[in-house]
C-alpha cells in the first residue's frame, strides 16, 4: 500500500490563478480530509468527505472547492488563489473507526 | 518544513533520556486522543492513541497518559534516540464526529 499520496509537492501561483491539488489513497477508506497547516497555528479542517458523493464543509472552507467522485481520490480546487491560501495542505484518510493517516502534503505559495 | 514549526515551544533533552511532552486539550467532551510525529517536510506520523475510559496506554518506548479531571494529555518517550526529534501534537475527538482539534505542537530536540 502507498497510503495516502498527494501531489504535487511543492508549488507556486499567482493571486487569481486556480489550480488542484491532488490526493489519492489506496487503503479503501471512507473518510477523507483536507487541513491546512500555518505556523502557529494547529491543523485547520477545510473540507472532509464520509464515502464518494459526499462532502462537507469544514472550519475554513472558503476559496476551496471539493468533489469524491471515488472512494479513493479527494482533490483541493482553489478556485481564484490569493496570497492567504499560502500554506501546507495535508490530506488525510481513515475507516470509521481508526485514526487518521495523512499524506506528505503540498508546499504552496501564493504570489 | 521549517516555516511551520516557528515559535513553537521546545524541548531539549540529551540522548537516552526520556522525555515528557505536555497537551492541554479543550473540549470536555473529546473521548478519543491522538499523538502525532511530524517531522521537517513530512505529514502528520501517527504515534499512539487513547481513548478516554482509559488513564494510560503504552506502546513501544511511548506511553500516554490522560488525565480527564484537568483535561491534560502527556507523551512519554523513553531513552530519547535522535531519530526522536521532530514536532509532536496532539488531536482530540468526540466519537461519531468529524471534527478533530489539533494543538500547535512541541518540538523535540535530542541532544547527543
Amino acid at each position: 500500500n502507498a497510503g495516502v499520496t498527494q501531489t504535487p509537492k511543492f508549488q507556486v501561483l499567482k493571486t487569481g490563478q486556480s489550480m488542484t491539488l491532488q490526493c489519492a489513497q489506496d487503503m479503501n477508506h471512507e473518510y477523507m480530509s483536507w487541513y491546512r497547516q500555518d505556523p502557529g497555528m494547529g491543523l485547520r479542517l477545510i473540507h472532509y468527505s464520509v464515502g464518494a458523493g459526499i462532502t462537507d464543509q469544514g472550519e475554513v472552507p472558503n476559496g476551496y472547492n471539493v468533489s469524491r467522485s471515488t472512494t479513493e481520490d479527494f482533490p483541493l480546487r482553489l478556485l481564484s488563489a490569493a496570497p492567504s491560501q499560502t500554506s501546507v495542505y495535508f490530506c488525510a484518510s481513515k475507516t470509521s473507526a481508526d485514526t487518521q493517516y495523512f499524506g506528505p502534503g503540498t508546499r504552496l505559495t501564493v504570489l | 518544513g521549517e516555516s511551520v514549526g516557528l515559535h513553537l515551544p521546545t524541548l531539549s533533552v540529551q540522548e537516552g533520556d526520556n522525555s515528557i511532552i505536555n497537551c492541554a486539550y479543550s473540549n470536555s467532551a473529546s473521548d478519543y486522543f491522538i499523538w502525532y510525529k511530524q517531522e521537517s517536510g513530512k505529514g502528520p506520523q501517527f504515534i499512539i492513541d487513547i481513548r478516554s475510559n482509559m488513564d494510560k496506554r503504552q506502546g513501544q518506548r511511548v506511553t500516554v497518559l490522560l488525565n480527564k479531571t484537568v483535561k491534560h494529555l502527556s507523551l512519554q518517550i523513553a531513552a530519547t534516540q535522535p531519530g526522536d526529534s521532530a514536532v509532536y501534537f496532539c488531536a482530540e475527538n468526540t466519537s461519531g464526529t468529524y471534527k478533530y482539534i489539533f494543538g500547535t505542537g512541541t518540538r523535540l530536540k535530542v541532544l547527543a
